[in-house]
């Protein structure tokens, strides 16, 4: 089965832009997260959908970061403005409905100058 | 609140040696446990998950973990390290919150000498 697809893979941008990832899950998987990974550190959750609905969006910088997964397939994570402490990668991993295992894309690099 | 401990930022280990890499969890129910493996620019990929039965489980690569209940452990080991397996490595917990969500450690990465 085809994986994860994310794109861009990598972004560079100006601090003060605009940006936007796009997510597309595995086929049929109801959960859809999105992460971001410092480097340095562990992913950080910071939205889970469960189709398209938000399940839990507690540590989303909302007052510059949005996300949404119309139709419950794909998603959109954007950022704006963007800060240069949002220079990281942007995972995004998919599960079926109340799976534990997620599936992960090979994520977004970003690097804000 | 859920949350996972990797106590050991970096290790070093010789080709061929075997390897331990420890994990420590902190969760109220039975958790989900993992361990992940991320090489450089790669993204995660899975090595093994308990969730139920035998404590001690196989995965990939010829890794192996032992879930330890009474110590909130989850350690990773391998009884003979390839040049191949310097990474970073993942532990995470899988908690249930409504669905399912994974909090991951900060890692540790491995670094493996000849």
């Amino acid at each position: 089965e085809a994986g994860v697809a994310q794109s861009p893979r990598y972004k560079i941008i100006e601090k003060r832009q605009s940006v936007a990832f796009w997510c597309n899950p595995i086929s049929g998987h109801a959960t859809l997260y999105w992460y971001q990974q410092i480097l340095g550190q562990g992913p950080k959750l910071l939205i889970q959908f469960q189709n398209n609905g938000v399940v839990d969006d507690s540590q989303l910088p909302k007052d510059r970061f949005s996300a949404e997964r119309l139709k419950g397939v794909d998603s959109t994570l954007k950022i704006q403005p963007a800060k240069l402490e949002d220079s990281a990668v942007y995972l995004c991993a998919s599960s079926p409905i109340q799976d534990p295992k997620e599936y992960f894309g090979p994520g977004t690099r970003l690097t804000v100058t | 609140a859920q949350s996972v401990t990797q106590p050991d930022i970096h290790i070093t280990v010789s080709e061929g040696a075997s390897l331990e890499l420890r994990c420590n969890y902190s969760y109220g129910a039975t958790p989900y446990l993992f361990w992940y493996v991320q090489s450089p620019g790669q993204g995660l990929q899975l090595l093994l998950k308990y969730f139920s039965g035998d404590t001690l489980v196989q995965g990939i690569k010829g890794f192996e973990a032992e879930f330890k209940r009474s110590q909130s452990s989850f350690n990773l080991r391998k009884p003979s390290v390839h040049w191949s397996d310097a990474a970073e490595y993942f532990c995470a917990v899988g908690a249930r919150t409504g669905g399912f969500k994974t909090i991951f450690g900060a890692g540790t990465r491995l670094f493996v000498k000849a």
